[in-house]
């Protein structure tokens, strides 16, 4: 089966800091990687739409410069959270979507906890 | 836009009896595709059962089976002989088959009573 990493599983750092998550498909290429948060007993809330080679696609309400999504190769996708704050603390979780434009599948990475101090 | 309707936010189970967990949905595509995830308290997503819009058949995997309703809109999960290992929260999505992006609903807490 596919299988998709997140590197950190955990991250805590202090408020104003920048910290970089990684989501790597191990064993197929994803042209496209979605990036979801999650908060404590609450739903996936998609942020943004990353696409291997251009811009991302950021959800409404979701600030492009807080959140940098950068999707350089077919199998890595980076969320990098610019000057965290304690409310940016959460889960976030990566998926990737194997297979070009007909394909609805999605795995999942494991997520990464996010806490800012 | 798509929507996806989770209406029981907690749900208990007595052990080896079945369970049934709802899920309605909104959209006006014609191709989308269908999801059940299991998210236990490690947080990672697992897929449990997927089915097309197209599909004319009730998907099912093992003690999971997907209930599909198209004219009601509704794929409700049946999970078959509960486990103890069951107990987790389930999400019900949907995903555009061209966009790929999938639209989550609120989520249900299962547990399992011994």
């Amino acid at each position: 089966g596919a299988v998709v990493s997140q590197h950190p599983s955990r991250v805590i750092c202090k408020s104003g800091t920048s910290v970089k998550i990684e989501c790597r498909s191990l064993d197929f290429q994803a042209t496209t990687m979605f990036w979801y948060r999650q908060f404590p007993k609450q739903s996936l809330m998609l942020m943004a739409t990353s696409n291997e080679g251009s811009k991302a696609t950021y959800e409404q309400g979701v600030e492009k410069d807080k959140f940098l999504i950068n999707h350089a190769s077919l199998t890595l996708s980076t969320l990098t959270v610019t000057s965290a704050h304690p409310e940016d603390s959460s889960f976030y979780i990566c998926s990737a979507r194997r297979g070009l434009a007909g394909a609805s599948w999605q795995y999942f990475g494991p997520g990464t906890r996010l806490t800012v101090t | 836009a798509q929507k996806i309707t989770q209406t029981q936010p907690g749900m208990f189970v007595q052990e080896k009896e079945a369970v049934t967990l709802d899920c309605t949905y909104d959209t006006s595509d014609q191709s989308y595709g269908l999801f059940w995830y299991k998210q236990p308290s490690s947080g990672e997503m697992i897929f449990l059962i997927y089915q097309g819009s197209y599909d004319e058949q009730n998907a099912t995997e093992g003690r999971y089976s997907l209930n599909f309703q198209k004219a009601r809109k509704s794929a409700n999960l049946v999970i078959s002989a509960s486990q103890l290992g069951d107990s987790a929260m389930y999400f019900c999505a949907m995903s555009n088959t061209n966009a790929g992006k999938s639209t989550f609903g609120d989520g249900t807490t299962l547990t399992v009573k011994p």
